[in-house]
């Protein structure tokens, strides 16, 4: 079946520096787009989300860009903190889904370098 | 508010036994799912609710049974516990209105089961 992946599996930045990760879909039936923060041992935190309606949407600190002509969508984090240090997930929904089902990727760990 | 409560955190269990998994939301949420996460991966959907008597399998669904008795309350049955089953699960929670779409999920701390 068809799947959400992520271009790379762990990302370095320096703090105080911007990321950006990226995450690639394949259905392009999918209509809801969401970014979960896990830090070791907890379970997922919501960051951010995008319908299919929209192109781009900001929140604190945090931005989600979709293409959909690419099938392409990535999370920035501006002025990255070492609480940012985590593994990252994207996640779709793919109609008619049935409620909330979401699709998630292997996830991207972000390390952030004092 | 809690928000969605996993009972026990750990547990380890034998080949072939059988244990429930709690999750308990004050939410008020209609849709409620289980996930399981292996290690290094992603989550994978096990069963899902979008209300109380109604459940759906998901993507790996063998060897776990569900039930819906609440609106607060989805726990996980494992019916005959093998290594394979050897994971951390997710219970999660969100609004469903049919007519909005998708919303988030909201989880849980996760229970890390080890089957030896």
């Amino acid at each position: 079946g068809e799947s959400v992946g992520l271009h790379l599996p762990t990302l370095s930045v320096q703090e105080g520096d911007n990321s950006i990760i990226n995450c690639a879909y394949s259905n392009s039936a999918s209509d809801y787009f969401i970014w979960y923060k896990q830090e070791s041992g907890k379970g997922p935190q919501f960051i951010i989300d995008i319908r299919s309606n929209m192109d781009k949407r900001q929140g604190q600190r945090v931005t989600v860009l979709l293409n959909k002509t690419v099938k392409h969508l990535s999370l920035q984090i501006a002025a990255t903190q070492p609480g940012d240090s985590a593994v990252y997930f994207c996640a779709e929904n793919t109609p008619p889904g049935g409620g909330n089902k979401l699709t998630f990727g292997t996830g991207t760990q972000l390390k952030v370098e004092l | 508010n809690a928000g969605v409560t996993q009972t026990p955190k750990f547990r380890i269990l034998k080949i072939g036994q059988s244990m429930t998994l709690q999750c308990a939301q004050d939410m008020n949420h209609e849709y409620m799912s289980w996930y399981r996460q292996d290690p290094g991966m992603g989550l994978k959907l096990i069963y899902y609710s979008v209300g109380a008597g109604i459940t759906d399998k998901g993507e790996v669904p063998n060897g776990y049974n569900v039930s819906r008795s609440t609106t607060e309350d989805f726990p996980l049955r494992l019916l005959s516990a093998a290594p394979s089953q050897t994971s951390v699960y997710f219970c999660a929670s969100s609004p469903f209105r049919d007519t909005r779409g998708p919303e988030k999920l909201f989880f849980g701390s996760g229970t890390q089961l080890s089957v030896l």
